[in-house]
C-alpha cells in the first residue's frame, strides 16, 4: 500500500524567508505526484503536479517542486514566501493504475509578517 | 461557478441518525471521489466511481456508509446511524478520463458534527 509522509508538521516562517517541505512516498511503481494548498476556511487547491519529463516542476504562487525518484521524495519549495502563502499543504500520491490519491497528514505553515 | 459543488455544508445531527450529502462534480468529468478528513490530518480515501460504477471502497467505509452515483452525474453519500467518530468533513472531488485525467478537482466539502 502507499503511503505519504510530510515530516514537519508545523513550520513558522517570516516573511521574504525561503521555504522548503519535505513530502516522502513509499511506492515503487510509477507514480503521479501533487501539492495541495488549503487557505483557512477554503477548500483544497492543486498547487503543482508530476507526471513525467522534467523532475523540477513549477507551479502557481512562485512554488515549485523537485522529484527525486531515488529518494522517493517530491520536495515543496518557494524562495520567499509572503504572509498570504499562510495555509496547509498536502503531498499526495496517485498510483497510474489506481486512480486516487492518497494524502500526506499536511504541514501548517505560518507567515508571520 | 463550475466546480464541484457539495451539499449541505455543514450539518449537525443527533447520534444514531441518518445523514446525506449530495455531490455535483464539474460537469465533464466522469470520475468522482468521496474523501473523509479529520482535524490535523490529511484527506482519507472513502470511495470512487467511474461513471455510475463503484470500482473501489475503503476499508475505512463501514457497512453504515453508502455511496451512490446513480446516473454517473451526481453522487450521494449516506451514513446511517452516526456515531461521534464520524465527525469530519466529507470531500467531493472529481476528474476526467482524458489526458488530464489525474488531476482531481476538490469540492469545498461538507462538515459533519455528530452530538
Amino acid at each position: 500500500a502507499q503511503s505519504v509522509s510530510q515530516h514537519n508538521h508545523h513550520v513558522i516562517l517570516s516573511e521574504a524567508a525561503s521555504l522548503e517541505l519535505g513530502c516522502n512516498y513509499s511506492y515503487g511503481g510509477t507514480v503521479n505526484l501533487f501539492w495541495y494548498v488549503q487557505y483557512p476556511g477554503q477548500h483544497l487547491q492543486l498547487l503543482l503536479k508530476y507526471f513525467s519529463g522534467d523532475p523540477l516542476v513549477k507551479g502557481i504562487k512562485g512554488f515549485e517542486a523537485e522529484f527525486i525518484k531515488s529518494k522517493f521524495s517530491f520536495n515543496l519549495r518557494k524562495p520567499s514566501v509572503q504572509w498570504s502563502d499562510t495555509a496547509e499543504y498536502f503531498c499526495a500520491v496517485m498510483d497510474t493504475g489506481r486512480r486516487a490519491l492518497t494524502f500526506g497528514s499536511g504541514t501548517r505553515l505560518q507567515v508571520q509578517p | 461557478d463550475t466546480g464541484v459543488s457539495q451539499d449541505p455544508r455543514h450539518k449537525i445531527t443527533k447520534r444514531g441518525q441518518n445523514v446525506t450529502f449530495r455531490c455535483d462534480p464539474i460537469s465533464e468529468h466522469n470520475r468522482l471521489y468521496w474523501y473523509r478528513q479529520t482535524l490535523g490530518q490529511g484527506p482519507e480515501f472513502l470511495t470512487y466511481f467511474q461513471n455510475e460504477a463503484q470500482l473501489e471502497k475503503s476499508r475505512l467505509l463501514s457497512d453504515r456508509f453508502s455511496a451512490e452515483r446513480p446516473k454517473g452525474s451526481f453522487s450521494t453519500l449516506e451514513i446511517q446511524r452516526t456515531e461521534q467518530g464520524d465527525s469530519a468533513m466529507y470531500l467531493c472531488a472529481s476528474s476526467s478520463s482524458g489526458a488530464t485525467g489525474n488531476t482531481i478537482y476538490f469540492g469545498e466539502g461538507s462538515w459533519l458534527t455528530v452530538v
